[in-house]
Order: C-alpha cells, then structure tokens, then sequence
C-alpha cells in the first residue's frame, strides 16, 4: 500500500470555480503535513501547511482528518494562476516526506 | 537569498558514464535529499542525509551514490550501473528538531538524459 493516495484527475474546472482535493496517508503516527504546489517543469513549492485544527489561507483551505486518515484542500474562485499539480506530502518520524503522485488542475476561462 | 541550487539544470549522458549532480543549500538546514521525478509520478526518494558524513538509502537507492562532506553540499553521482536514469532530479533540504511542520524546501533540478 502506498504511503500517500491522491486522486491524480484531470480536474478541469472554470475560472471563479470551487475545486476540492483529497488525500490518504497509510501511517497512522504520521507527524506533519502539507499541500505543495508544482508547476510544469519546475521544482514543488510549499503552498501550505496542514494543522490539525484546520486551516486557510486566502482561498485556500486545508483541513485533517485524523481519524480517516485524510487530508483536503479547497481552492475557491478559482484563477487561472491556479493551474498547476497539487502534491500531498506527510512527513513520518524520522523526517522522512511521502509524496502523493499530484493532483492536476486546470482553471478554464 | 537563502536558497538551494543545482546544477546543471539540463545534463546529458552518454551510456556507461557515471555524472555528477550539484546541490548546494545556504539555509543551514541540516536534513538534505534527493529526489527523482517521472513523467506522471511522484517524487520518489534516492537518498537522504541529516549530518555531515552521514547518509541513508531511500527507496531507489540502486545505482546512485552520493557524500555529504559539508553541511551546505550533498551532490549525487548517477553511476553507469543505474539502468534508467532518464528523469529530473530534485534536491531538497530542511531543518530538523523537536518542531513539527519543518517544511522542505527545493532546488530547481536537474533534467538527466541519456542518449
């Protein structure tokens, strides 16, 4: 079984579009987590971290679920800049990082 | 600017030779990776590092080799035993500790080819 599940789509979405991802991790001693974003053909950048009591930034939404084992983000009024993979990362003791295959989004106009 | 590179960005390798990959961080983490990318996957984990003259193998360890001889540097040799090394490579960093949510942070890559 895979440390990290993520549905890879496409998501193909129009601009101003609510848009929401989910993720599985397998470990249930699983410390951290995070939603990072990648761009074609360039390196994962940190979109944010996920908490255990939920968090946002901007239009972005991350929520934990512990018990499930599920971490989701929520992209609202979507833009165009919002194109791009969303990878989901957990980290496990040790300071070892999973990585889900990535999420595709893309923002139609 | 704290930050990680690599170089080079692009590298092209005959069959049978071995090729060097540069990672260099200046953030004073001490945790350093290195990844690989293929089309359509995740990030898949070669090796890591969390101190100076100390290594662990990750999960596609075969075939690549690296040091870790300064905190800042944790270059990665492809070597002619690797039998698919067509793929971009992803150095990463991050510090360690008692603090939870120490993110990682990435270089820009190298994209490897073998003709």
């Amino acid at each position: 079984r895979k440390e990290v599940e993520q549905d890879p789509g496409p998501f193909n979405v129009p601009e101003g579009a609510t848009v929401a991802f989910n993720c599985t991790y397998s470990n249930s001693a699983s410390q951290s987590f995070f939603w990072y974003r990648q761009d074609c053909r360039k390196e994962p950048k940190l979109l944010m971290s996920v908490y255990s009591s939920g968090n946002e930034d901007g239009r972005f939404t991350a929520q934990l679920n512990r018990a499930s084992q599920y971490i989701s983000l929520l992209i609202r009024d979507s833009k165009l800049s919002d194109s791009a993979t969303y990878l989901c990362v957990v980290m496990n003791t040790g300071n070892q990082f999973y990585f889900g295959t990535g999420t595709s989004l893309t923002v139609i106009p | 600017d704290g930050g990680i590179t690599q170089s080079p960005k692009y590298l092209f390798r005959k069959e049978g030779q071995n090729v060097t990959l540069s990672c260099e961080q200046n953030l004073n983490h001490d945790a350093m990776y290195w990844y690989r990318q293929d089309p359509g996957q995740g990030l898949r984990l070669i090796y890591y590092s969390q101190i100076v003259n100390d290594f662990q193998k990750g999960d596609i360890a075969e075939g690549y080799s690296v040091s870790r001889e300064k905190k800042e540097s944790f270059p990665l040799t492809v070597t002619s035993a690797q039998k698919n090394p067509t793929a971009f490579y992803l150095c990463a960093s991050s510090a360690l500790g008692l603090v939870y949510y120490n993110e990682q942070f990435f270089g820009p890559g190298t994209r490897l080819t073998v003709l």
